[in-house]
């Protein structure tokens, strides 16, 4: 089945600086790649997915890009503000199919 | 539009008895909820695929005895914990996918609140 490996498992930036967080995947038929913010306490929140024909999806601050070939994807914050901080989570699946999660990101902007 | 609600949000029980967690999609018809499992500073695991008019798909090492879920409607998903025991306190979130969404390319999975259990 499907694994995915994220890194790193904690992140400290400085309020301004640029945050990435990056996944791998194992299973090549996976072609959805979601990002997804927690806060503490509140449910993930989905912020950006991308799906295999395409190789970097951009909304505003945030960004991911894909390598297929080498079965990796990641996670790009500009500008980083301290609302950014949170858990985020990246997760793969076959279209249709069950997310399979990495183990989670915690970002610190320090202000 | 695409939210999920989860009822309740929190609820403490004594060991032994079973707990009922619904969860709702409110403005999307969902054929496919997912039930995840998240301990303090983890990821979400999986639990079981709750597939609407059919029986719900458990993952590797869950009990389906113990974690009873129906899905008897388009917009709710039921997940019902059975002989609770405070190994089973937990914090327990479902997800949603879109079924027109998905006719349509996109499948964004939508998530609930979460409920919080405690077992005592």
């Amino acid at each position: 089945g499907e694994n995915v490996e994220q890194h790193p498992s904690t992140l400290s930036v400085q309020e301004g600086d640029s945050a990435v967080i990056k996944c791998t995947y194992s299973d090549s038929a996976s072609n959805y790649f979601p990002w997804y913010k927690q806060e503490l306490g509140k449910r993930p929140q989905l912020i950006i997915d991308i799906r295999s024909n395409v190789g970097e999806k951009k909304d505003q601050r945030i960004a991911v890009t894909l390598n297929k070939t080498a079965k990796h994807f990641s996670l790009h914050i500009t500008e980083t503000q301290p609302e950014d901080s949170a858990v985020y989570f990246c997760a793969a699946s076959r279209y249709g199919n069950k997310l399979v999660f990495g183990a989670g990101t915690i970002l610190r902007v320090k202000s | 539009g695409a939210v999920v609600s989860q009822h309740p949000s929190w609820v403490i029980c004594k060991s032994g008895t079973s707990v009922k967690i619904e969860c709702r999609s409110l403005d999307f018809q969902a054929t496919t909820m997912f039930w995840y499992r998240q301990f303090p500073k983890q990821s979400l695991m999986l639990m079981a695929t709750s597939n609407e008019g059919s029986k719900a798909t458990y993952e590797q090492g869950v009990e389906k005895d113990k974690f009873l879920i129906n899905h008897a409607s388009l917009t709710l998903s039921t997940l019902t914990v059975t002989s609770a025991h405070p190994e089973d306190s937990s914090f327990y979130i479902c997800s949603a996918r879109d079924w027109l969404a998905g006719l349509k390319g996109t499948d964004t999975q939508y998530f609930g609140p979460g409920t919080r259990l405690t077992v005592l």
